[in-house]
C-alpha cells in the first residue's frame, strides 16, 4: 500500500488567482495521478504525470490551466491557474499499484 | 468515453437489507475497482476484481463482474447506517495507460 499526504487540505481563493496542490508518496513510483471532483459529481481524471517527462492530459484539461510538476518519483504538485468559481472541486492525487491508492485531497473553494 | 455508468443513481434502503448497485462500462478493462467515499471525506478502496474473476467477497461485500455483458455489481447484505455513503466503480482499460476511470457513483442511504 502506498501513504500520500497532500497540502493543502482546504483553501478559498479569490478568482484570477493560483493555488499550488502539493502531494507526496511515502514509496517511489513511476505514474501519479490527478483526479477532480466536483461537488456532487464523480471523479474526472485530470492527467497522469510520470517523473522526467510532461504529463499526459485528459480532453477538456490542458497544461496552461493545470501545470503539472513531477520533479521526482515521490513528489508531485498540480496548479490551478486563473480560477473561476468553476474551479471550485476536491483535487486528488492517486498513485497506483495492485489497487489505486488516493490522497486525502484538496478541497478548493473559489469565490 | 471509457467512464462508466452507475445504477441507480440513489439507492434508499433499511438497516439490515441488502443493497445492491451496479456498474456499466464501456472498453475491455484489466481490472474494476469499488470505493466508498463518505460525505466529504477520502476515497476508501473496497474490492479489486480481474477481468478473469468473477465473483469476488470480502466481509459483507460480493461483487461480480461480467466482461461479456461489460458490468458489475456491488452487493452489500445486511446493511447498517454506517453503509450510508457514494459508492463508485472505476475501470483500468486495456490500452496500457495504466489509469482508472471512474462511473458516476450510486448515493446509498441506509435508514436505522
Amino acid at each position: 500500500s502506498a501513504v500520500i499526504s497532500q497540502k493543502p487540505s482546504r483553501d478559498i481563493c479569490q478568482r484570477g488567482t493560483s493555488l499550488t496542490i502539493q502531494c507526496q508518496v511515502d514509496s517511489q513510483v513511476t505514474m501519479m495521478f490527478w483526479y477532480r471532483q466536483q461537488p456532487g459529481q464523480s471523479l474526472t481524471l485530470i492527467a497522469t504525470a510520470n517523473q522526467g517527462s510532461e504529463a499526459t492530459y485528459e480532453s477538456g484539461f490542458v497544461i496552461d490551466k493545470f501545470p503539472i510538476s513531477r520533479p521526482n518519483l515521490t513528489f508531485s504538485t498540480l496548479t490551478v491557474s486563473n480560477m473561476s468559481p468553476e474551479d471550485s472541486s476536491i483535487y486528488l492525487c492517486s498513485v497506483r499499484g495492485v489497487e489505486q491508492f488516493f490522497g486525502p485531497g484538496t478541497r478548493l473553494t473559489v469565490l | 468515453s471509457q467512464q462508466g455508468e452507475e445504477d441507480p443513481q440513489a439507492l434508499s434502503i433499511q438497516e439490515g437489507e441488502n443493497a445492491t448497485m451496479n456498474c456499466s462500462y464501456k472498453t475491455s478493462i484489466n481490472n474494476l475497482q469499488w470505493y466508498r467515499q463518505n460525505s466529504g471525506r477520502g476515497l476508501v478502496h473496497l474490492i479489486l476484481i480481474r477481468s478473469n474473476e468473477r465473483e469476488k467477497h470480502s466481509g459483507r461485500l460480493r461483487v461480480t463482474l461480467d466482461t461479456s455483458k461489460k458490468s458489475s455489481s456491488l452487493l452489500i447484505t445486511a446493511s447498517r447506517a454506517a453503509d450510508t455513503a457514494s459508492y463508485f466503480c472505476a475501470t483500468d482499460g486495456t490500452s496500457g495507460t495504466y489509469k482508472y476511470i471512474f462511473g458516476t457513483g450510486t448515493r446509498l442511504k441506509v435508514l436505522a
